[in-house]
């Protein structure tokens, strides 16, 4: 079966840089894109951008352009979302979430708190 | 990119019907056919419900049904069962690779 497994809790400082990776089993990690969604404590579910797997096009939402960059290695289906310059209202769970057509995201990793605390 | 607009807080007893309205734009909801459902249980990941306005992936109870209007979506769910309290998101494609969800419900089974 489809499985998106995340990597581990982050703590960073404000500043600092976070990465998040994805790792895909269960299908053609070559068939589907991706799309990345945060989520703040106790607030509602936030695009950050898109990345497709055919080739390296990505968009970011407006908010996250030029401090966020989405990568993917096919060698080892893994999917990335580095964010950089962390402030403390970045502090949320992000999730990847794999777009297996345009309008619908059926798969989503288990998330990743990533906290941003001095 | 604004967030599209949903209720705060929908309730209902079981076995009734809840609809939840998800409001967009001419740029979102009514430019394409392509608007999402998710259900987040606390502390857990969203399930995608309804895709494509009112497709339903399998696994998904029939019970669960989706519709949109102008720049209206909606969330219909019949025979309300305890297990359907969560939060609901919509989600709308807007067109050259980016989307947009709304702010979510919260839906309490009285």
């Amino acid at each position: 079966q489809v499985q998106l497994v995340q990597s581990g809790a982050e703590v960073k400082k404000p500043g600092a840089s976070v990465k998040v990776s994805c790792k895909a089993s269960g299908y053609s990690f070559t068939s589907y894109g991706f799309n990345w969604v945060r989520q703040a404590p106790g607030q509602g579910l936030e695009w950050m951008g898109w990345i497709s797997i055919y080739n390296h096009n990505t968009n970011y939402a407006q908010k996250f352009q030029g401090r966020v960059t989405m990568t993917k290695d096919t060698s080892t289906s893994t999917a990335y979302m580095e964010l950089r310059s962390l402030r403390s209202d970045d502090t949320a769970v992000y999730y990847c979430a794999r777009a297996r057509t345009i309008g619908e995201l059926d798969n989503w990793g288990q998330g990743t708190l990533v906290t941003v605390s001095s | 990119q604004s967030a599209l607009t949903q209720p705060r807080s929908v309730s209902g007893s079981p076995g009734q019907s809840v609809t939840i309205s998800c409001t967009g734009t001419g740029s979102d909801v009514s430019g394409y056919n392509y608007v999402s459902w998710y259900q987040q249980h606390p502390g857990k990941a969203p399930k995608l419900m309804i895709y494509d306005v009112s497709k339903r992936p399998s696994g998904v109870p029939d019970r669960f049904s989706g519709s949109k209007s102008g720049n209206t979506a909606s969330l219909t769910i019949s025979g309300l069962q305890a297990e359907d309290e969560a939060d609901y998101y919509c989600c709308s494609y807007a067109g050259s690779y980016t989307w947009v969800f709304g702010g979510g419900t919260k839906l309490t089974v009285l």
